[in-house]
């Protein structure tokens, strides 16, 4: 099915481990984002890509790495996870360069970090 | 600085009564305005879109949504709630590019009573 999917759906880890989230979009969209959301602050900006191979920092990129070798994967790592970094993380697609700027949600995955 | 502010985090409503959410926003450029929702432990689905054009726009699920330009605000409207409309919403604002980043209002959260 076309869409926007994430994995795992939920994960649970610890102080100092590496995590890896993934996100996979089948609309070939040019451009990826990952966003965090959490209680009173709603979604801020982690990274996004323009196409693969292009990523750039977004409002709280510390601690966090992207990469994008395919259009259609976008993975967030979390270098060494910190419990502030427990949250909901949401990928998020949309657009071809020119286009409109919408942007299309996966499911979200929810991050605990202990 | 650009921002949106939901003013309102949380608003009970009564099953069959209106509705109003609304939403400030600074933003120093013509403004690209959206209207997002989330249902528990679901992702972000879009409701409705503004750039240009009527002031007044109609969405998905009977929601609809009026810019107004001297007051800065996008308020989200629907006339008869129902109690799947319980979830969290989200207004948010971008240039009307692709790849740009979206900025987001903290939420509203609505629980509808019987």
């Amino acid at each position: 099915d076309a869409g926007i999917t994430q994995s795992p759906r939920y994960k649970i880890t610890e102080t100092g481990r590496q995590v890896t989230l993934m996100c996979h979009q089948t609309w070939s969209h040019s451009y990826m984002f990952w966003y965090r959301q959490d209680l009173g602050h709603g979604l801020r900006l982690i990274y996004y890509s323009a196409a693969a191979d292009i990523t750039d920092k977004g409002e709280v990129p510390d601690g966090y790495v992207v990469s994008r070798s395919k259009t259609e994967n976008f993975p967030l790592t979390l270098e060494s996870a910190t419990r502030s970094q427990t949250s909901v993380y949401f990928c998020a697609s949309g657009g071809v360069a020119g286009g409109e700027n919408e942007q299309f949600f996966g499911p979200g995955t929810r991050l605990t970090v202990l | 600085a650009q921002s949106v502010t939901q003013p309102d985090i949380h608003i009970t409503v009564s099953e069959g009564a209106s509705l109003e959410l609304r939403c400030n926003y600074s933003y120093g450029a013509t403004p690209y305005l959206f209207w997002y929702v989330q249902s528990p432990g679901q992702g972000l689905q879009l409701l409705l879109k503004y750039f240009s054009g009527d002031t007044l726009v109609q969405g998905i699920k009977g929601f609809e949504a009026e810019f107004k330009r001297s007051q800065s605000s996008f308020n989200l409207r629907k006339p008869s709630v129902h109690w799947s409309d319980a979830a969290e919403y989200f207004c948010a604002v971008g240039p009307n590019q692709a790849g740009t980043a979206l900025i987001f209002g903290k939420g509203t959260t609505l629980s509808v009573s019987s």
